[in-house]
């Protein structure tokens, strides 16, 4: 069974623009999770969804992020306008009730400049 | 809010030798989960072990093991006869216990430790 898949695995971009980073969950999994890796704050949960539904939104930093989850196979994560400081390496995660571990992408290096 | 602490940031071992990374956590729960990822150079976030705080008996997974204390909220991981593939960032996290419905758990990560094999 294939894995998380993340898409982009890397981003360049300039200060100002608009962007999106994209996750395919594990086939079955009706939990979705966004993570942000920075090396001041460590991980940290941005939002999670749960049968496409977003459940907390509670770490999302800024009405300039959004997440998105339009079907069970499907989620984006969209930062408008990017700012350097937006700079981290963002992870997507799945699982389903009954399995007590969520599976890991292989996340997407965002460098705004 | 639970709190991981993670005071290691970095640890070395020699190749087949033993090393104990440090973790602990605060929490006023009685049921949760305990998780130590690795993270190579690749980036890749690979589970390495699962504890169930409900179970008194340490996990094991081949050559890595746990010495968990529940009183003392204490989360160690072994690593015995280590390889250079055992090289990487290591985190140590917590989760609540899964209440069901559409709730679950949120993880919550250490600071990681970073450990380095020596040939």
């Amino acid at each position: 069974d294939a894995g998380v898949i993340q898409s982009p695995r890397h981003e360049v971009t300039e200060m100002g623009q608009e962007v999106t980073l994209r996750c395919k969950p594990i086939s079955g999994h009706d939990y979705l999770f966004w993570y942000r890796q920075t090396m001041m704050r460590g991980l940290e949960l941005l939002i999670y969804f749960n049968n496409n539904v977003p459940i907390d939104d509670s770490g999302m930093p800024e009405d300039r992020f959004s997440a998105k989850m339009p079907n069970a196979s499907f989620s984006t994560l969209k930062i408008q306008p990017s700012e350097p400081r937006d700079s981290a390496v963002y992870f997507c995660a799945s699982t389903t009730w009954g399995k007590e571990t969520q599976y890991f992408g292989p996340g997407t290096r965002l460098l705004v400049l | 809010a639970q709190t991981v602490t993670q005071s290691q940031p970095e640890m070395s071992v020699q190749e087949a030798e033993t090393v104990t990374l440090s973790c602990t956590y605060d929490t006023s729960e009685s049921d949760y989960y305990l998780f130590w990822y690795k993270q190579p150079p690749s980036r890749q976030m690979i589970l390495v072990i699962r504890q169930e705080a409900y179970k008194q008996q340490n996990a094991t997974e081949n050559r890595f093991s746990v010495n968990f204390q529940k009183a003392a909220k204490s989360f160690s991981l072994k690593i015995s006869d280590s390889q250079l593939g055992d090289a990487a960032m290591y985190f140590c996290a917590y989760r609540s216990f899964n209440a069901g419905g559409t709730s679950y758990g949120k993880l919550t990560f250490g600071q990681g430790t970073i450990l380095t094999v020596h040939p």
